[in-house]
C-alpha cells in the first residue's frame, strides 16, 4: 500500500515570508513519481512539478522549489517571497503501478 | 483544445437515484481516472483506465461503474445513489509512458449531493 501524509493541515503567513509544506510518503516500490498539485480558491487543479524516484536533484521555478530527499521519504515545496494570489490548498501525491494516490493538502492563506 | 470536460457542474439526486457523470478529453489521452474530493481528505481515486477497453479499480470504487468504449470518453455511473456519495468529482486524463504517467489534466469538477 502506499500512503502520503502531509502533517500540516493549514499555514497562515504575512505576504513576503517564505513558507515550507512538508510531505511525507510511503511505499515499497523502487519506481515511483512524485507530484504537487494547487488548488486555489476557485477549485480547479493546477500541476506544479513531477519527479521520479530516479531523480534526486532539487529544482527551482521561480518562487517555487522542491526538495527531494529518498532517504527521508520526503518531497518538500517552498513557496519563496509568498504573494496573496499563492493562498490555496497544496497537495501532494504519489503514483504507482498507475493510481496516484494523494495526501489530505495544507491550506495555504497568505495575507496582505 | 477543450482539454477535459465534465458534465454536469452540479447536480443533486435523491438517495436511490442512479445517473452519469460525463468525462470527456481530446488530448488523445490513453490514461484517464475519476476522483471523489472530500474535505480534509484530499483526493481518493475511485476508477481509472488506461486506455480503451480497459478499466481497473481504485481506493474507492463501491458504489460507482465505469466503462472505456472511446480513447475520449470516461464516464462514472453511480448506480444508487447514497448521501455518503456526495461530494466533488474530479475526471483527469494524462498521457502514460513505460513506467506509469505523465501530468495528469483535471477537468473543473462536478458537485453532487444526495438527499
Amino acid at each position: 500500500a502506499q500512503k502520503v501524509t502531509q502533517a500540516q493541515t493549514e499555514i497562515s503567513v504575512v505576504e513576503k515570508e517564505d513558507v515550507t509544506l512538508d510531505c511525507v510518503y510511503e511505499t515499497r516500490d523502487t519506481t515511483y513519481y512524485l507530484f504537487w498539485y494547487k488548488q486555489p480558491p476557485s477549485g480547479e487543479l493546477v500541476f506544479l512539478i513531477r519527479r521520479n524516484s530516479f531523480d534526486e536533484q532539487n529544482e527551482i521555478s521561480g518562487r517555487y522549489s522542491w526538495n527531494f530527499q529518498k532517504s527521508t521519504s520526503s518531497f518538500n515545496f517552498t513557496i519563496t517571497a509568498s504573494q496573496v494570489v499563492d493562498s490555496a490548498v497544496y497537495f501532494c501525491a504519489l503514483h504507482n503501478d498507475y493510481k496516484l494516490s494523494f495526501g489530505a493538502g495544507t491550506t495555504v492563506t497568505v495575507r496582505a | 483544445n477543450a482539454g477535459v470536460t465534465q458534465t454536469p457542474k452540479f447536480q443533486v439526486l435523491k438517495t436511490g437515484q442512479s445517473m452519469t457523470l460525463q468525462c470527456a478529453q481530446d488530448m488523445n489521452h490513453e490514461y484517464m481516472s475519476w476522483y471523489r474530493q472530500d474535505p480534509g481528505m484530499g483526493l481518493r481515486l475511485i476508477h481509472y483506465s488506461v486506455g480503451a477497453g480497459i478499466t481497473d479499480q481504485g481506493e474507492v470504487p463501491n458504489g460507482y461503474n465505469v466503462s472505456r468504449s472511446t480513447t475520449e470518453d470516461f464516464p462514472l455511473r453511480l448506480l444508487s445513489a447514497a448521501p455518503s456519495q456526495t461530494s466533488v468529482y474530479f475526471c483527469a486524463s494524462s498521457y502514460t509512458t513505460y513506467a506509469g504517467v505523465g501530468e495528469q489534466f483535471f477537468g473543473p469538477g462536478t458537485r453532487l449531493t444526495v438527499l
